[in-house]
């Protein structure tokens, strides 16, 4: 499969407890980014990378969210403190660069803060 | 008032009928424009991608944006139980990296 893939696709975790989740995107492709979407809503921008460098970052992305993407290949997004608020779907797309592009979105991570 | 507004449904019509999605935005800046289908428990497919105004047709599925109404559309002909699934309108501005999606439309195709 040549998709972008998730890690893990659930997680159920006690709130205050810290989760991380993995994302890698298409081999070819250069930009990644993390969106999230809770249950009747559309998803909600996060971050991107482009290569190893994050460039963007919302406001929805608070001071316990971090995000990584080491040697530009996969991505890491990490919640310390989880709070129930943060049960969601956590969805991970990527694309190459470029003025005209599509992004290509994972299976997402169910989180869910009990 | 969200930058992108999409009725959420449920609409639910019967196989073979015609179906028509829209969205409206208040973003003047938004040049490119996406539908993408979403499963449930699934993440979301992208169905079709236009730039700018006009349309786009890709098999029983055509995309259309006005952008001077600020109001964008995808149909699906002859439609199949298959086709029952959500589908989110999304958009970003030229240059920016980041989408806007609407609420979703859950859509439901009766047999």
């Amino acid at each position: 499969d040549t998709g972008v893939s998730q890690d893990p696709r659930h997680k159920i975790t006690k709130r205050g407890q810290n989760v991380t989740f993995r994302c890698d995107p298409i081999s070819e492709h250069n930009r990644l980014y993390w969106y999230r979407q809770t249950l009747g809503q559309g998803p909600e921008f996060l971050t991107y990378f482009q290569n190893e460098a994050q460039l963007e970052k919302s406001r929805l992305l608070s001071d316990r969210f971090s995000a990584e993407r080491p040697k530009g290949s996969f991505s890491t997004l990490e919640i310390q403190r989880t709070e129930q608020g943060d049960s969601a779907m956590y969805l991970c797309a990527s694309s190459v660069s470029g003025s005209s592009y599509e992004q290509y979105f994972g299976p997402g991570t169910r989180l869910t803060v009990t | 008032q969200k930058e992108v507004e999409q009725d959420p449904g449920p609409l639910s019509v019967p196989e073979g009928a015609i179906v028509s999605l829209n969205c409206t935005y208040s973003n003047s800046a938004f040049q490119y424009f996406m539908w993408y289908r979403q499963y449930s428990r699934k993440g979301p497919e992208l169905l079709m991608y236009t730039y700018s105004s006009g349309n786009k047709e890709d098999g029983r599925f055509t995309a259309q944006v006005d952008k001077s109404s600020k109001y964008i559309s995808l149909f699906i002909r002859d439609s199949q139980p298959s086709d029952s699934a959500t589908y989110l309108c999304a958009m970003r501005r030229l240059g920016a990296q980041k989408l806007v999606f609407g609420q979703g439309t859950r859509l439901t195709i009766n047999p």
